[in-house]
C-alpha cells in the first residue's frame, strides 16, 4: 500500500464544466503522475511531477491541467469536459530507495461526462 | 523511446492449465521491465518487474516471467491457473536510466474457465 487516495472516486459532470480531481499521498514521494484508463488503450500519461510547482507535459496533455502546490497533493483539472474526457483516471507514485522507475497506483476515479 | 506490445487483448484458459501471456518491447537502451495486474473495479497492482539482475523474474502468486533480448520479449506465466487469475494485465517498459516514465500496453484481459 502506497497510501495513495483519490478524490472523487465517481463523478459525473456536464459537458463544458470544470472538473479537478485530487491525488493525495502521505509517504513524501518526489514523482507524481496521472493516467487516463480507456478499453484498447492501456493507460496513458496525461501529466506528471517531479516535484512541487514542477511538471511536466504526458502524451495525452491536451485539455487538461495539473498543480502541485505541497509534495503530497496533485491536482488534475479539466478546464471545460468534454465527452471525450469520459474516462478512468489514476494517479500513481514512482518507488524511491532500491526502486527502479516501478510505479505504484491509487484506486482510480471514473469520471463521466454527459 | 519505449514501445510494449501485448499479443492477444483477451486470453481463455482452463482452470489449472498453463497460463502464458505475451509481451515484446521496443527499447533504444537496456530496459526494465514490468507486470501489472488489475482486478475490477481496482487500481493497477505491481506484479513483477525485471531490472537486469537475473533474467527469470519470480513475482507475487505464483506468476513469473523470462527477460529474452534475442526475442526482445518479457511474457508472463504461471503453471497452473486459478481462478482468482481471472482479471487484466498490463506489461510496461521503462529505460534503466534518464527516464522516470513507464510506457504501458494495451493490455490482456484473462479469463478463466471452471
Amino acid at each position: 500500500d502506497a497510501g495513495i487516495t483519490q478524490s472523487p472516486r465517481h463523478k459525473v459532470t456536464e459537458t463544458g464544466t470544470p472538473v479537478t480531481l485530487r491525488c493525495h499521498q502521505t509517504e513524501n514521494h518526489r514523482y507524481m503522475y496521472w493516467y487516463r484508463q480507456d478499453p484498447g488503450h492501456g493507460l496513458r500519461l496525461i501529466h506528471y511531477s517531479y516535484g512541487v510547482k514542477d511538471t511536466d507535459k504526458g502524451e495525452v496533455s491536451d485539455g487538461y491541467s495539473v498543480s502541485r502546490s505541497k509534495t503530497e497533493d496533485f491536482l488534475l483539472t479539466l478546464e471545460s469536459a468534454t465527452s471525450s474526457q469520459t474516462s478512468v483516471y489514476f494517479c500513481a507514485i514512482r518507488g524511491t530507495s532500491g526502486s527502479y522507475n516501478e510505479q505504484y497506483f491509487g484506486p482510480g476515479t471514473r469520471l463521466t461526462v454527459t | 523511446a519505449q514501445s510494449v506490445t501485448q499479443l492477444g487483448s483477451h486470453v481463455s484458459v482452463s482452470e489449472g492449465a498453463l497460463v502464458l501471456l505475451r509481451c515484446n518491447y521496443s527499447s533504444s537502451v537496456p530496459p526494465y521491465l514490468f507486470w501489472y495486474v488489475q482486478y475490477p473495479n481496482q487500481g493497477l497492482q505491481l506484479l513483477l518487474k525485471y531490472t537486469s539482475a537475473a533474467t527469470l523474474v519470480k513475482g507475487i502468486n505464483g506468476f513469473e516471467a523470462e527477460f529474452k533480448k534475442s526475442e526482445t520479449s518479457f511474457h508472463l506465466t504461471k503453471p497452473s491457473a486459478h481462478m482468482s487469475d481471472a482479471a487484466e494485465y498490463f506489461c510496461a517498459v521503462s529505460a534503466n536510466f534518464g527516464n522516470e516514465k513507464l510506457t504501458f500496453g494495451t493490455g490482456t484481459r484473462l479469463t478463466i474457465i471452471p
